[in-house]
Order: structure tokens, then sequence, then C-alpha cells
């Protein structure tokens, strides 16, 4: 059935450094990628998509890479800061009958550590 | 101001209650979202409407039950409430159908029931 696949689970970085997150899809037809980041507590928030005629987007920090042949898609965080310490969910859009929704991988709990 | 709004906030019940989550966007979206987050930080969609039409139903126990009044009210009915009914319910919305654009998540709803 639909999947997204998200890996790490966890993942720790120094103040600084980069932080990679990857998933896999399933869906050869899923044509939208959302990444969302929830702080302790929260909603998740949109801080980036891309979709499937792109193959790379960038909004300064955060930037997300796709490659559709391989069926996977990563978020790359630079320079990272505490206060992206924070759960990431990929996403992608699967079909469900007549419509289609987005099915969201597992999380990542990225802590960034001062 | 909020954009998506969902309430309550909390929701403490015993088992075998019944209570209802309401969800009002005021973006002008066509479509809203029933979500459902465990303990585990899982984002699994429950119900989507689009301009008041089901339009996913995912495999639910039907003791849950949505309602849209109108495109801009989705509310959650949960009957004979049980102890794994726990988590927090998030609605959301988004243009269109929503496989090309993000979703905007309200605040949630955390439900306990004891």
């Amino acid at each position: 059935g639909e999947n997204v696949e998200q890996h790490p689970s966890t993942l720790s970085v120094q103040e600084g450094d980069s932080a990679v997150i990857k998933c896999t899809y399933s869906d050869s037809a899923s044509n939208y990628f959302p990444w969302y980041k929830q702080e302790l507590g929260k909603r998740p928030q949109l801080i980036i998509d891309i979709r499937s005629n792109v193959g790379e987007k960038k909004d300064q920090r955060i930037a997300v890479t796709l490659n559709k042949t391989a069926k996977h898609f990563s978020l790359h965080i630079t320079e990272t800061q505490p206060e992206d310490s924070a759960v990431y969910f990929c996403a992608a859009t699967f079909s469900s009958g007549s419509a289609r929704q987005l099915t969201f991988g597992s999380g990542t709990q990225l802590t960034v550590l001062p | 101001d909020t954009a998506v709004s969902q309430t309550p906030k909390y929701l403490v019940t015993q088992m075998g209650n019944d209570k209802s989550i309401k969800c009002e966007q005021n973006l002008g979206h066509d479509t809203m979202y029933w979500y459902k987050q465990d303990s585990k930080k899982f984002l699994k969609i429950m119900f989507s409407y689009n301009n008041k039409e089901l339009i996913i139903n995912e495999t639910v126990p039907n003791r849950f039950s949505p309602k849209s009044p109108d495109k801009a009210h989705l509310n959650l009915h949960i009957n004979s409430l049980e102890l794994g009914d726990s988590a927090v319910y998030f609605c959301a919305s988004s243009q269109g159908r929503g496989y090309y654009y993000g979703y905007t998540f309200g605040s949630g709803t955390r439900l306990t029931v004891v």
C-alpha cells in the first residue's frame, strides 16, 4: 500500500553543523512532497515543499532534493541552530479512490546541541 | 485571525462518553481533514471533505463520525470513547484537493480518555 519511510527517527547534531533527513515513497504517481516542522506541543507547520517537476529547492538554510527515479527526497538544514530542534515530517501525495491525499512519514526528532 | 481553529484544546473524559471536536477555517480553502497523532507522533489521516463532500474515509471505527455543515467547518463526533482513542487530533485545510498544496493545521485537540 501507500507508504512513506523516513530516516533517521532521531538525529542529534552540534549547533552549526548540517542535518539531513531522508524519505522514500512507494507511489510513482506522487507529485508533491512537503516537509513539516512540529515543535513540542504545537501544530505541524509547512517549512518547504517541492513538486515533481524540479529536483531541488532552497529557502535560506533549508533545502529539499528530489530523485523521482529512485523515489526518494531529502531535507537539508545547514548551520543548525537550537531553535531548529523539533520533529520533522516528510509527506507525499497518494491516490485514495478518486481523491489524492498526503501520507506522512513517521517523523524525525532533531536535537541541536548548543 | 487564527487560520484554522479547533475547540476544545484539551478534552478529558471517561470511557463510554460521547464527545465532539469542532474545527473552523477562515482561509477560504475547499478541503478539510482530520488527522490523528498518536503517542509516537505518527500522523494518520482519518477523513477529508471537499466542499462538504466526504472524499477520504480511511479505516476508522464507525464510532467516529465527521460532519461538514459548510466548507469552512468540519466537526468530529466520537461515540462510546475508548482508552485507545487518547491522542492529539488535528484538523487541517488546503486549497483544492490538497495534492499540490500544503496543509494548514489547527492547534490540535489533546483527547485523554480515562
